[in-house]
């Protein structure tokens, strides 16, 4: 079993759509996040949930809302997409929002918006 | 605020090669020092880590060692295999910040030729 997942893998759509990502983790873990990587790498935290309550909401434009049903799910809604979200999305999981806690990462999200 | 900066990549090595790759970092108090992974087309994985001053992790051959006194967490490998070529990630977590998650370097390209 896959300990983070995340669908689809591949994205593409057109600019002014609106799409989700899903995630899913089976740990057993309180904290979940959703990761951007651009196009050289650079990886950067958008969103961090403990428990369902978000914890943090980096400078991310209010297009992109996290949805957390349970603790166990964090989705990611984005309206209105621009040709700037084409990235790699991730998710991952933690036990809790202790800082030494290890990360488990989903296999990334491929967004191209054209 | 925490950061990390990391060298430049790509890095091209010979298989059986030594690798270093260089990590500095700057944060407030006694961060936790990372190393992460990522495979072509997954997702980051935790590598190694240290939590405290002249700590040092290993996993898979791969070594790093925290130095308060240079602000250095340098990853190294003594013989490097074509199974190695991956990006590579240096990061951080604030010891005394809960709620911050992992700050990551913008990542080190390593490709190994046989």
């Amino acid at each position: 079993d896959t300990a983070v997942s995340q669908t689809p893998k591949y994205l593409v759509t057109q600019m002014g759509n609106d799409k989700s990502i899903k995630c899913e983790q089976n740990l057993g873990h309180d904290t979940m996040y959703w990761y951007k990587q651009d196009s050289k790498k650079f990886l950067k935290i958008m969103f961090s949930y403990n428990n369902k309550e978000l914890i943090i909401n980096e400078t991310v434009p209010n297009r992109f809302s996290p949805k957390s049903p349970d603790k166990a799910h964090l989705n990611l809604h984005i309206n209105s997409l621009e040709l700037g979200d084409s990235a790699v999305y991730f998710c991952a999981s933690s036990q809790d929002r202790t800082p030494n806690e290890k990360l488990f990462f989903g296999s990334g999200t491929q967004l191209s918006v054209l | 605020g925490n950061s990390v900066t990391q060298m430049e990549g790509p890095v091209t090595l010979s298989e059986e090669a030594f690798l270093t790759i260089n990590c500095t970092y700057t944060a407030t108090g006694y961060p936790s020092l990372f190393w992460y992974v990522q495979y072509p087309g997954e997702g980051l994985q935790l590598l190694l880590k240290a939590t405290k001053a002249d700590d040092k992790g290993s996993n898979k051959g791969f070594e790093a060692t925290y130095r308060k006194e240079t602000t250095s967490f340098h990853l190294e490998k003594g013989s490097v295999q074509v199974s190695d070529s991956a990006v590579y990630f240096c990061a951080l977590s604030g010891r005394n910040s809960g709620n911050t998650p992992l700050v990551f370097g913008k990542g080190t390209r390593l490709s190994v030729i046989a």
